[in-house]
């Protein structure tokens, strides 16, 4: 079975720095995927993990611990228009299909 | 410009009749997607086709079809065995569909609303 947890919602501060968490419990895990989501429009890609550690991709980074089922996103410089949803989706060894979290909704405010 | 075009963006429909999206894709992706979100919900798969002519049943694909007549394109009829069919559909596409590091990449969705 599977299940993903996230927080339901988040606010901070432009300029700032937050971290959004997903934990996950994936029999054959294989990797784990960020998309960012404005209010009413598609899905956008930012990042896939499939080892452990850190990626950076300028003001957006994307972290994976596989033994312990947990990634995060994380946000540098909060700038309003990062104000979306934070959806996270794992993957099975040897299968296309994306499971998703429910996502977490950033608010950034003044 | 190469992408996922949905239209229309907002449709609506009485109860009892079905209705269907349009999803098409100029990426040359072999693999496609339909999801459905519902408010407080992650995206749900409804069906996926990973070639021409072949299609698999998602994870709630009861009271929904499709086809794959052609790899540009995957239209989703929503028939009216589809007991909440009001919701925002998502359509899909990646480049195989076959291996689990291939990203999908999404089309600006439709609104369904049912009255």
């Amino acid at each position: 079975g599977q299940n993903i947890d996230q927080p339901t919602e988040m606010t901070a501060t432009e300029g700032a720095i937050v971290q959004i968490n997903c934990t996950y419990q994936t029999s054959g895990f294989n990797g784990l995927f960020w998309y960012q989501q404005h209010a009413g429009e598609a899905p956008t890609f930012l990042s896939y993990n499939v080892l452990d550690g850190l990626e950076e991709k300028g003001r957006f980074s994307s972290f994976l611990s596989r033994s312990k089922g947990y990634s995060y996103l994380l946000l540098k410089e909060l700038q309003m228009k990062d104000s979306a949803s934070y959806l996270c989706a794992v993957t099975r060894r040897g299968s296309y299909q994306l499971t998703f979290g429910k996502g977490t909704k950033l608010s950034v405010i003044p | 410009d190469g992408g996922i075009t949905q239209s229309p963006k907002y449709l609506f429909r009485k109860e009892g009749q079905n209705v269907t999206l349009s999803c098409e894709q100029n990426l040359n992706h072999d693999a496609m997607y339909w999801y459905r979100q519902d408010p407080g919900q992650g995206l749900r798969l409804i069906y996926y086709s990973q070639i021409v002519n072949d299609f698999q049943k998602g994870d709630i694909a009861e009271g929904y079809s499709v086809s794959r007549e052609k790899k540009e394109s995957f239209p989703l009829t929503v028939t009216s065995a589809q007991k909440n069919p009001t919701a925002f559909y998502l359509c899909a596409s990646s480049i195989r569909g076959s291996g689990s590091s291939d990203t999908q990449y999404f089309g600006p969705g439709t609104r369904l609303t049912v009255l």
